[in-house]
This record gives C-alpha cells, structure tokens and sequence, in this order.
C-alpha cells in the first residue's frame, strides 16, 4: 500500500532563510512525487513533480525538491522564504503500477515570520 | 479558460437529506477526482473516473455515489447526508499520458458542507 509522510505538523521559518518541508513515502513500486500548496479558502496548487530523471526538480514560485530513493523523501525547499509563502504544503505519491489512485500526506502548515 | 469548478461553494444539511455536488472542467482531462479533506488527515480519495463511462472507488467511498455525465462533468451524491461526511469536498482533473498513467492534477475551490 502507498503512504505519504510529513513529519511535521507545522514550520516556522524567518523571512530571507532557506525552507524545507519534509516529506516521505512509501510505495511498492516507482513512484511519481509531488508538491501541492494550498492557501487559505482555496484549492490545492501544483508547485513541482517527479517523474524520472534528474532527482532535483523545480517548480514555481522559487520551490524545488529533491527525490532521494535510498531514503525515500522527497524534501521541499526554497533558498529564501517568503512571507507570502505561508501556507499549506502537501506531499502526494502515486505508485506507477498501481492505477490512478494518488495519496496525500496529511499537510505542513508553513509560517513564514516577517 | 476557468479549469475546474465546483457549486456549491457552501451548503449546509440536515442528517438525512440528500445532495448533488457538481464539478466541471474545460481543459478536455480525461481523469477526474473527489477528494475530501479532513483537519490532519489531508486529502483522502472518495471516487475517481479514469475515463467517460468508468467510475471506481478510492480510500473512502462508503456513503457516497458519483456520476461521470461526460467528459467534462463529475457529480458526487451524499444520498442520505450524516454528520461524519462534514468536510470540504475538492473536485480534481488530470490528464492522461503515454502508457495509460495521469498525471498532475488540478482541483476546483472546493465545497464547504456541514450534516447538522
């Protein structure tokens, strides 16, 4: 079965320090990786995704990730956060072999201090 | 080009009645989603429609039915609403690419609803 973890419920970062939300997953297979943010009252956004190839992605708004298969994480990071940034983050993993089904970590609420 | 919508944005049932949420997308995906989101818990997977004319059941169907009415529209019906299924419901798209896999979503609004 595919799982998504975010270990961390909350992350509180300063304005002009680097971010990082952490996520891990588990699938029986490869695996697709994703990163969706979601501000308040709206849906969820598409920041970045792994398919194959090159383990560093970027995405929008400044965001990249890395996939790192020995120890199964795909971490979100941002060289120099934002107050705009603050909001919802998830992590989502699909199985390639396992169908259409797509599974969502529970979220990591980003607080960018000014 | 408006993406995914969804109505209503808000609704608010009694325990027992029943309900239509409508979703629609014009970016010709062939793949469609019902989420439900949950405080902590994220998105969970309630029915997905992979192509017009196939519906299947994800993590949380029980209590809920859906209707792909065509390629551009996916309806989820609570028949008989309870106070468990309070959560904000997202609609998402997808579209289909090179070995029948999908690939990014993208989701609606979302729709409020409290079962008092």
């Amino acid at each position: 079965a595919q799982s998504v973890a975010q270990p961390e419920d909350q992350v509180n970062v300063a304005e002009g320090n680097p971010l990082t939300v952490k996520c891990t997953y588990s699938v029986s297979g490869n695996p697709y990786l994703f990163w969706y943010v979601q501000y308040p009252n709206r849906g969820l956004q598409f920041l970045l995704k792994y398919i194959t190839g090159d383990n560093l992605v970027k995405g929008s708004y400044g965001f990249e990730a890395e996939f790192n298969k020995s120890q199964t994480s795909f971490h979100l990071k941002k060289p120099s956060a934002l107050v705009s940034d603050s909001a919802l983050y998830f992590c989502a993993v699909r199985d390639r072999n396992y169908g259409q089904n797509f599974v969502f970590g529970p979220g990591t609420r980003l607080s960018v201090l000014p | 080009n408006a993406g995914v919508t969804q109505t209503p944005k808000f609704q608010v049932l009694k325990t027992g009645q029943s309900m239509t949420l409508q979703c629609a997308q014009d970016m010709n995906h062939n793949s469609m989603y019902w989420y439900r989101q949950d405080p902590g818990m994220g998105l969970r997977l309630i029915y997905y429609s992979a192509s017009e004319g196939t519906t299947d059941k994800g993590e949380v169907p029980n209590g809920y039915n859906v209707s792909r009415l065509n390629k551009r529209e996916f309806s989820l019906r609570l028949e008989s609403a309870a106070p468990s299924q309070t959560s904000v419901y997202f609609c998402a798209s997808s579209e289909m690419i090179a070995g029948g896999s999908t690939d990014t979503q993208y989701f609606g609004p979302g729709t409020r609803l409290t079962v008092l």
